[in-house]
C-alpha cells in the first residue's frame, strides 16, 4: 500500500477556532511533510517531521503546530484560524532524507469563514 | 534562495500533438529537479526526476525532461499527448536536505479531442 491518507477531505472552520488535520501513511516512511496550496500558487512547505524531530519553516513558524505520536500519523494544528488559512493542505511522506520521491495524499481543503 | 517558475499557467494541446511544458529554476549549486503531476481528484505523483548526469531523463507514460544549466531550465516534453494526460504539472527543485522541495505554481494541461 503506497498511499498517504488525509482526513477529512473538506473542513469548514470558523475564524478564531482551532483546526486539526490528520495524515497517515503505512509505508514506514521516516519523514512526513505538510504543504499549503492556494489557488494559482505553488505548494508551500510549512513543516516536516524527520522521525520525531519537528522542523518548521521560518516564515510559518508561529502559525502552525504539528505532532507525530507514532511513525504512521502526523497532524497539523492551527490554534486560531484566520481567513488567510483557507487553502488546500497537502500531506506527503518519504523514505530517507535525500532525493527520494514524495508520496502525497489527496489533500484537505480548509475553508475558514 | 531557490525558486521555480512555470511561465505558462495553462496549456491546451490537441490529442496526438507534441507537448512542452516550461520550467525555469534558480538554485545555487547543482540542482536536483523533479516533475510531479496531479491528475483530477488525485494527489501529486512523481513523473520524473533529474540527478546530475545525463541531461535528458525519462519518466513514466512517455514523458521526458531535459536539464539545461546554461538556461536554468528543466522543460518537460512528450511526443504525442493522450487525453489521459489532462492534469496539472508541477516542477520542483530540491532545497536543502530532507527532500524539501520548492515547487512552481503549476501548469494546467488541457487536451482537446
Amino acid at each position: 500500500d503506497t498511499t498517504v491518507k488525509q482526513n477529512p477531505r473538506y473542513k469548514l472552520a470558523r475564524v478564531g477556532k482551532p483546526v486539526n488535520l490528520i495524515c497517515s501513511q503505512t509505508m514506514n516512511h521516516d519523514t512526513m511533510y505538510w504543504y499549503q496550496k492556494k489557488p494559482n500558487q505553488a505548494p508551500k512547505l510549512l513543516l516536516f517531521y524527520y522521525d520525531k524531530i519537528l522542523n518548521r519553516e521560518a516564515d510559518t513558524f508561529e502559525k502552525f503546530q504539528s505532532s507525530r505520536p507514532n511513525n504512521s500519523f502526523c497532524s497539523l494544528y492551527i490554534g486560531s484560524a484566520g481567513l488567510e488559512y483557507s487553502a488546500m493542505y497537502l500531506c506527503a511522506s518519504s523514505r530517507g532524507t535525500a532525493n527520494e520521491r514524495l508520496f502525497f495524499g489527496h489533500g484537505t481543503k480548509l475553508s475558514v469563514l | 534562495a531557490q525558486s521555480v517558475t512555470q511561465p505558462d499557467a495553462r496549456v491546451t494541446v490537441s490529442e496526438g500533438a507534441s507537448l512542452q511544458l516550461r520550467c525555469k529554476y534558480s538554485y545555487f549549486g547543482t540542482p536536483y529537479l523533479f516533475w510531479y503531476v496531479q491528475y483530477p481528484r488525485q494527489g501529486l505523483q512523481l513523473l520524473l526526476k533529474y540527478y546530475p548526469g545525463d541531461p535528458v531523463v525519462q519518466g513514466v507514460n512517455g514523458f521526458e525532461a531535459e536539464f539545461s544549466k546554461s538556461n536554468s531550465s528543466f522543460h518537460l516534453r512528450k511526443a504525442s499527448v493522450h487525453w489521459s494526460d489532462w492534469a496539472v504539472y508541477f516542477c520542483a527543485v530540491r532545497s536543502g536536505s530532507f527532500n524539501k522541495l520548492t515547487f512552481g505554481a503549476g501548469t494546467r494541461l488541457a487536451v482537446c479531442p
